[in-house]
């Protein structure tokens, strides 16, 4: 199975901030991955999809970039509403491995 | 809209085991595959597997094989996933969610989610 791995898994910034988390696939994935952010006792919400395609009705703050095994998400000004899990999630093939999340919050 | 609603929160034994239900509204049913995710308490997400409520076929992810198994009711728009054998660490929240079959090559993420689940296993 090919593993997905999250860096950091935990940061703190400051309002307006350039936030940049880190996912690594164990083989290539192509542009098959997304990015989800799960509020606390929330739902997981679809941010990024096919890499850098930003799902329908997210804030433009949000920006993915990558293929193969690489890939970033980024926050281009962190507002105090991004804090939350964001996890990655490869879905090319089963299984549908997510990275192991990395919690955003204010410093 | 589109809407996943699931059924109410569990309380079980060691060794028992729980069905969580998963009624789809607002598309058509058969047009998506539905996926489950668990998490445990303070925990990520963790892929179990899906079925295709169009011909009934399943995946499971290797770790829950043997002890899962999700089914469809396409007259009710409904899945359904039960998990046998429970032990304390299935304690959780289950997730059902909606994704589009892949096509021509094309695969497609999660995206909308049931509001969850709660299983507790406990004696």
């Amino acid at each position: 199975d090919i593993q997905m791995t999250q860096s950091p898994s935990s940061l703190s910034a400051s309002v307006g901030d350039r936030v940049t988390i880190t996912c690594r696939a164990g083989q290539g994935i192509s542009n098959y991955l997304a990015w989800y952010q799960q509020k606390p006792g929330k739902v997981p919400k679809l941010l990024i999809y096919a890499a850098s395609t930003l799902q329908s009705g997210v804030s433009s703050r949000f920006s993915g970039s990558g293929s193969g095994t690489d890939f970033t998400l980024t926050i281009s000004s962190l507002q105090p509403e991004d804090v939350a899990t964001y996890y990655c999630q490869k879905y090319k093939s089963a299984p549908r491995t997510f990275g192991q999340g990395t919690r955003v919050e204010i410093k | 809209q589109v809407q996943l609603v699931q059924s109410g929160a569990e309380v079980t034994q060691p060794g028992a085991s729980v069905k969580v239900s998963c009624k789809a509204s607002g598309y058509t049913f058969t047009d998506y595959f539905i996926h489950w995710v668990r998490q445990a308490p303070g925990q990520g997400l963790e892929w179990m597997g899906w079925i295709n409520p169009k011909s009934g076929d399943t995946l499971y992810a290797q770790k829950f094989q043997g002890r899962v198994t999700m089914t469809s009711d396409t007259s009710f728009n409904s899945a359904y996933m039960e998990l046998n054998g429970l032990r304390s660490d299935d304690t959780a929240m289950y997730y059902c969610s909606r994704v589009r079959g892949c096509s021509n090559g094309v695969c497609f993420p999660t995206d909308y989610w049931g509001q969850g689940t709660l299983v507790t296993v406990s004696s």
